[in-house]
C-alpha cells in the first residue's frame, strides 16, 4: 500500500529557531510533494509544493525533495507561535490519487 | 480568490438519517474531491470527480455516493447514517491532476447520534 509517514510529533521548538520537518514516501512513482498547514479545527491550506529534487524556498519555508531517497521535508525558519499547527506532507503520482501523511504537530513556544 | 465552500460547518444527525453535505468552488477546476479526517488517521479520500457527471471511488466509498450535476457543485450522500460516520469531511478542488495543488472548503464536522 502507497503510504506518506510523518512523525505525529509534538515537534517543539522556542521561538525564533528552526523546525525541521520531515516525510517519507513509498511510492517511487510520486511526481509532486505538498506541504500543508492545517490549524485546529481548519482545514488544510497550501504552503508550497515541490517536484523537482533539491531546495525551495519561499520567504521563512524551504521544502527539500530527495527522491533517492524518498524524503521531503519543510523548514521553517525563525519560526513564531503563530506557525504552531499540524503539517500534513502530500505526495501526487499524477494521478487523482493524493496520498496524506498523518502530519506533525508543531509547538512553536513563545 | 479561490473559493471552496461546504454548506454547513457543524451538522447533527441522527442514525439511519439520510445527510447531505454540498460543496462548491468558484474557481472552474475540473476536480473535486471528498474527504474525511478522523484523529491518527489523516485524510481519507471518498469519492473523487473529474467532471460533471463523472466520479470514482476512493479509498473508503461505502456507505457514502456522490452527485456532481454542475461542475461547480459536488455533493456528498451518506444513504442511511452511522455513529462510525461521525468526522470531519473535507471537500477539495484542483484544476489539474499533474502539479496541481488542492485547495480546501472549510470543512463540516458531522455528528452521528
Amino acid at each position: 500500500q502507497k503510504e506518506v509517514e510523518q512523525n505525529s510529533g509534538p515537534l517543539s521548538v522556542p521561538e525564533g529557531a528552526i523546525a525541521s520537518l520531515n516525510c517519507t514516501y513509498s511510492d517511487r512513482g510520486s511526481q509532486s510533494f505538498f506541504w500543508y498547514r492545517q490549524y485546529s479545527g481548519k482545514s488544510p491550506e497550501l504552503i508550497m509544493f515541490i517536484y523537482s529534487n533539491g531546495d525551495k524556498e519561499d520567504g521563512r519555508f524551504t521544502a527539500q525533495l530527495n527522491k533517492a531517497s524518498q524524503y521531503v521535508s519543510l523548514l521553517i525558519r525563525d519560526s513564531q507561535p503563530s506557525d504552531s499547527a499540524t503539517y500534513l506532507c502530500a505526495a501526487s503520482s499524477g494521478t487523482y490519487k493524493y496520498i496524506f501523511g498523518t502530519g506533525t504537530r508543531l509547538k512553536v513556544l513563545a | 480568490d479561490v473559493k471552496v465552500t461546504q454548506s454547513s460547518r457543524y451538522l447533527v444527525k441522527r442514525t439511519g438519517e439520510k445527510v447531505f453535505l454540498e460543496c462548491v468552488q468558484d474557481m472552474d477546476h475540473e476536480n473535486m474531491f471528498w474527504y474525511r479526517q478522523d484523529p491518527g488517521l489523516g485524510l481519507r479520500l471518498i469519492y473523487f470527480s473529474y467532471d460533471v457527471k463523472m466520479k470514482e471511488k476512493g479509498d473508503i466509498p461505502e456507505g457514502y455516493s456522490v452527485s456532481r450535476e454542475k461542475k461547480e457543485r459536488f455533493s456528498l450522500i451518506l444513504e442511511s447514517a452511522s455513529t462510525n460516520q461521525t468526522s470531519m469531511y473535507l471537500c477539495a478542488s484542483s484544476r489539474g491532476l499533474i502539479l496541481s495543488e488542492q485547495f480546501f472548503g472549510p470543512g463540516t464536522r458531522l455528528t452521528v447520534l
